[in-house]
């Protein structure tokens, strides 16, 4: 049982390039989240999806895209990376029978150079 | 609208030393109350969570929580620190009428001194 996983662990971009940050979860949890978390900040909420088919929208969405690709696995998408976006993302995940008690990844260490 | 707030950014105390961290929130409904820990480099874990029943909740590693509805509270409290606590912990809630989202704190850095 592996919780959650992230790939990958830590990613140098330049500016305007793109990639995608996997996410997997083996608890059978009907939500995902991803947040990024900056000195000072927090954590704060970019895309969650509350069950397979489904994503909206968190506090900080703009630059970012998702994919709820079945139940197990949730991407995030940089389509064009500027340096605001070096952060450290986390992916999270929960289940309404836990009394939503999240459940989060190791992070990835994202720089935008 | 919804808000958390940590009071302290960060707090040093001397180790064997009590501590309390501040945690206050704004909600026009009810809540379900959280407090995590992330250690450097980690993913955040759960601490001790209030869903109902007892205002005085007990975690791991020691530490407990009290729910104060009147005053809108919910601090983080230890008796005796260790240096494994040094981390940072992070107080949310959960509206019970919108129950896929979470909203976190910025933040308490602990840092245990010698």
């Amino acid at each position: 049982n592996a919780g959650v996983t992230q790939t990958p662990k830590f990613q140098v971009l330049k500016t305007g390039q793109s990639m995608t940050l996997q996410c997997a979860q083996d608890m059978n949890h009907n939500s995902m989240y991803w947040y990024r978390q900056d000195p000072g900040m927090g954590l704060r909420l970019i895309y969650y999806s509350a069950s397979e088919g489904t994503t909206d929208k968190g506090e900080v969405p703009n630059g970012y895209n998702v994919s709820r690709l079945n139940k197990r696995e949730f991407s995030l998408r940089l389509e064009s990376a500027a340096p605001s976006q070096t952060s450290v993302y986390f992916c999270a995940s929960s289940a309404r029978t836990r009394a939503h008690e999240q459940f989060f990844g190791p992070g990835t260490r994202l720089t935008v150079l | 609208a919804q808000s958390v707030t940590q009071l302290d950014s960060q707090v040093p105390v001397f180790e064997e030393a009590p501590v309390e961290l501040r945690c206050n929130y704004s909600s026009s409904v009810s809540v379900y109350l959280f407090w995590y820990v992330q250690y450097p480099n980690q993913g955040l874990q759960l601490l001790l969570k209030y869903l109902s029943g007892s205002t005085l909740v007990k975690g791991i590693n020691g530490f407990e929580a009290e729910f104060n509805k009147s005053q809108t509270s919910f601090h983080l409290r230890k008796p005796s620190v260790h240096i494994s606590d040094t981390a940072e912990y992070f107080c949310a809630v959960i509206l019970m009428n919108r129950d896929d989202k979470i909203i976190f704190g910025k933040g308490t850095r602990l840092h245990i001194l010698p």
